[in-house]
Order: C-alpha cells, then structure tokens, then sequence
C-alpha cells in the first residue's frame, strides 16, 4: 500500500536534547513538507522540499533542521534551540507538478518535552 | 492579514441541518484549492478540491470566487459523523500550501 509514514507516534523529550522525526513515503511524490500543530490552532509550515537535495524555509523554521538525501525520506530534527517544542508535528507528500495536486499526510507525532 | 482565514466557528448544529463554511485568501496568485477534513487528534485529510465552476460530492457542495478570493463550503443534511474540524487549503506560488486555521463543526442529535 502506497503512503507516508511517521515515526513514532510519540516521543517525549527532555529539555536541551535534540530529537529527530521520520517520515517516509512511497508515493513517488516530489515534494514534502513539515508543519506543527498546536492545540485548537491550524497548521504551521516548518519546511518544505521539493526535490531532492534542496529545501526551503517556512513560517517557524527557527530551532528546526531538515534533510532531504532521498526522495522518499524527509526527517525532522528539533534542536534544544526551539524554545516551545511540545506540539503535534505533521509531514506531508504532494506531486508537485501542475497545480491541482492535494497533499497527503502521515498520522503524526506528538512530541512532547519533559 | 492572514493568507488563508476561515470562520472561527465552533459550529454546533442539529443533525440534518445544513451549514456553510466560508474562506478568503490573500493571494491573488494561487491555482489550487481544498478542503481536508481533521478529526479530533488525526492528520487531516482531503474532502474536496475546489474548482472555479464549482463541484458537488454528495451532500458536499464547494464554490470558488476567484474575483472575491472566496471559497465556501456548504454541508446538506448534517450527520453526527461530519463533526470534525474543515480546514480551508490555498496553494502558494512559491510551493507551500497555506493553511487556515480551520472551523470546528459539532453535529448534535
């Protein structure tokens, strides 16, 4: 079955530790994207890739690093400079060619800091 | 101004009831629009894409005003499982997908 997934499903972190989120999909999509999600609030891009090798910034990247080696793999670090990490933290896959392409999303991590 | 508000909500309505929800976005430039669904502790995902002549699925109906930088979508005879949160989707030019904040539907027997 073709999807993204997102591991784990829960971390917890104590402060000044750097933890990585993963995500993988075997959608063949070009483009992926990290975005947070607070309590009773909307989602919030971290970054975004939409090829290999290259990404960019997004709303709230600061305290956040990505990497995009393969096609398929689009991991998260939250660094101990991110000030408020606790959140649930969402990727997410899309084509990315022409315009009419939704984006599919991973179940989620929620991170939180002890 | 944000680039993609919703109507703050909560909605809370009986079943059978119709509500419409409604989105304007700020850039003039954007191709693509959506409406996802998320429920309570999940990802979202896709209910709709919204086109410029309009679309309907089902008891879903979306509408696109390109001139307004408006969409809008409306729910026909609620059932208790549409209760969820709908988040309005705008593609930006430079790649990303803007998000609004979303509207929290409560369907009540």
């Amino acid at each position: 079955d073709g999807g993204i997934t997102q591991s784990p499903k829960y971390l917890f972190r104590k402060e000044g530790q750097n933890v990585t989120l993963s995500c993988e999909q075997n959608l063949n999509h070009d483009a992926m994207y990290w975005y947070r999600q607070d309590p009773g609030q909307g989602l919030r891009l971290i970054y975004y890739s939409q090829i290999v090798n290259d990404f960019q910034k997004g709303d709230i990247a600061e305290g956040y690093s990505v990497s995009r080696e393969k096609k398929e793999s689009f991991p998260l670090t939250v660094t101990s400079a991110q000030k408020n990490p606790t959140a649930f933290y969402l990727c997410a896959s899309r084509i990315d060619r022409g315009y009419d392409n939704e984006q599919f999303f991973g179940p989620g991590t929620r991170l939180t800091v002890l | 101004r944000k680039e993609v508000e919703q109507d703050p909500g909560p909605f809370n309505v009986p079943e059978g009831a119709t509500v419409a929800f409604n989105c304007t976005y700020s850039n003039s430039a954007s191709q693509s629009f959506f409406w996802y669904r998320q429920d309570c502790r999940k990802e979202p995902k896709l209910l709709m894409s919204v086109y410029s002549s309009g679309n309907e699925d089902g008891r879903f109906t979306a509408q696109l005003n390109r001139a307004s930088q408006y969409i809008s979508l409306l729910i026909r005879d609620s059932k208790l499982s549409d209760s969820a949160t709908y988040l309005c989707v705008v593609n930006s030019p430079y790649g990303d997908m803007r998000f609004g904040a979303g509207t929290r539907l409560t369907v009540k027997p």
